[in-house]
């Protein structure tokens, strides 16, 4: 979907080092959502938030940190990257509770950590 | 707590066949129920959702499901599978209350032969 954008599209990173992927939605969507995608293991959710001053881990979240830095932004890092983080990463976005709560997801960043 | 589960990694049909990609969830309460489809190096797309009513939920590019409360199954069906259906397809639930986020399966390949 256009309208969700994650940049950058393709990371290759060394162990140990600090990285950041980026999402933007111009949906106007308060809900926002960063997941990983393993093979075999589906999407799995990392971080999410219902407004800017609310974030919640995940599922999986040791390792991440979120910032949202806006209504239309929100940013996940590794702080400290390690091999197992190599996976492909998506954000989403959604609408209230009581708009039906589809999710709409950006392209997603390949990550390579080596 | 939530969950879903899709039993087949694979499914393979001829096409003009019909097809079913089994879903079963898990939750404590009322669910809301999504099923995503995802082409190769692209975001999941929404096929289609149930909140609440109509059993029978018709979704994009003829595809259907139906919500069995009783089985707690999320069944996605098609009548005549295309060549082009083949993708990877995703089952996701939520609970009806709370500030809760989805849980996706961990996805079934939908392999149509010509």
């Amino acid at each position: 979907d256009a309208d969700v954008t994650q940049t950058p599209r393709n990371r290759i990173t060394k162990t140990g080092k600090r990285i950041m992927l980026e999402c933007s939605q111009t949906k106007g969507h308060d809900r926002m959502y960063w997941y990983r995608q393993d093979p075999g293991l589906g999407l799995r959710l990392i971080y999410y938030s219902f407004d800017v001053k609310d974030i919640n881990k995940g599922e999986i979240s040791d390792g991440y940190s979120v910032s949202r830095q806006a209504q239309a932004k929100f940013s996940l890092s590794l702080e400290s990257a390690i091999p197992n983080q190599t996976a492909l990463y998506f954000c989403a976005t959604s609408g209230p509770s009581g708009s039906g709560e589809t999710q709409y997801f950006g392209p997603g960043t390949r990550l390579l950590v080596l | 707590a939530q969950s879903v589960a899709q039993p087949e990694d694979q499914v393979n049909v001829a096409e003009g066949n019909p097809l079913t990609v089994k879903c079963t969830y898990s939750v404590s309460g009322n669910p809301y129920l999504f099923w995503y489809v995802q082409y190769p190096n692209r975001g999941l797309q929404f096929l289609l959702k149930y909140i609440t009513g109509d059993n029978l939920v018709k979704g994009s590019y003829g595809f259907e499901a139906e919500f069995n409360k009783s089985q707690t199954s999320f069944h996605l069906k098609k009548p005549s599978a295309l060549v082009s259906d083949s993708a990877l397809y995703f089952c996701a639930v939520r609970v009806d209350t709370g500030r809760r986020a989805l849980t996706f399966g961990s996805g079934t390949r939908l392999q149509v032969q010509p």
